[in-house]
């Protein structure tokens, strides 16, 4: 079955540690989105990409960096800049400039110890 | 800035009766509405989407109604059932070029009563 896998579901940070979410979708979908949502809040768009070896920051990119070398695969990396990393973080895909009928991913819930 | 919003956090609903959730929004130049449903600890699921021209549109036990006179959206759900308990949440996407570009507002959590 096609979609879109998050890992790992639950993951604990030490604060200055940097910390890579994995995120592989085999839909063929072009384009890639990383969201962050906290508690009783909506979804903030951190970084997407259309296309191979290019992306764009998002409302929230400070403290975030991401790499798309692979259609398949969209890593976000959580830095020690990020001042308030803990959150749950999904990640969605969709053919390119779809009308909004998004793939997300389980998510990966984030805290900082 | 640009806005989605919704006008009631929670929404208790008895099993059977219709549900009506409703989103508020606030750029005119958006080409699509979403609605996403999300369960606790899961991602969003899409439920249904409505192209900015269009007034009303129809799925599964579900319907989109838009006015943009007024720049509302609301997701009807026929004959709610337990399962339908989630937190829903209204989006609006804006084309430009070759990207779309979701906004999200922050969400109804509709509770299903026995």
């Amino acid at each position: 079955d096609g979609g879109i896998t998050q890992s790992p579901k639950y993951l604990f940070r030490k604060e200055g540690q940097n910390v890579t979410l994995s995120c592989e979708q085999n839909l063929n979908h072009d384009a890639m989105y990383w969201y962050r949502q906290d508690p009783g809040q909506g979804l903030r768009l951190i970084y997407y990409s259309q296309i191979v070896n290019d992306f764009q920051k998002g409302d929230i990119a400070e403290g975030y960096s991401v790499s798309r070398e692979k259609k398949e695969s969209f890593p976000l990396t959580v830095t020690s800049a990020q001042k308030n990393p803990t959150a749950f973080y999904l990640c969605a895909s969709s053919r390119d400039r779809s009308s909004g009928g998004y793939t997300f991913g389980s998510g990966t819930r984030l805290t900082v110890v | 800035g640009e806005s989605v919003g919704l006008h009631l956090p929670t929404l208790s609903v008895q099993e059977g009766d219709n549900s009506i959730i409703n989103c508020a929004y606030s750029n005119s130049a958006s080409d699509y509405f979403i609605w996403y449903k999300q369960e606790s600890g899961k991602g969003p699921q899409f439920i249904i989407d409505i192209r900015s021209n269009m007034d009303k549109r129809q799925g599964q036990r579900v319907t989109v109604l838009l006015n943009k006179t007024v720049k509302h959206l609301s997701l009807q759900i026929a004959a709610t059932q337990p399962g339908d308990s989630a937190v829903y949440f209204c989006a609006e996407n804006m084309l430009t070029g070759t990207a779309s570009k979701l906004t999200f507002g922050t969400g109804t959590r509709l509770q299903v009563t026995l």
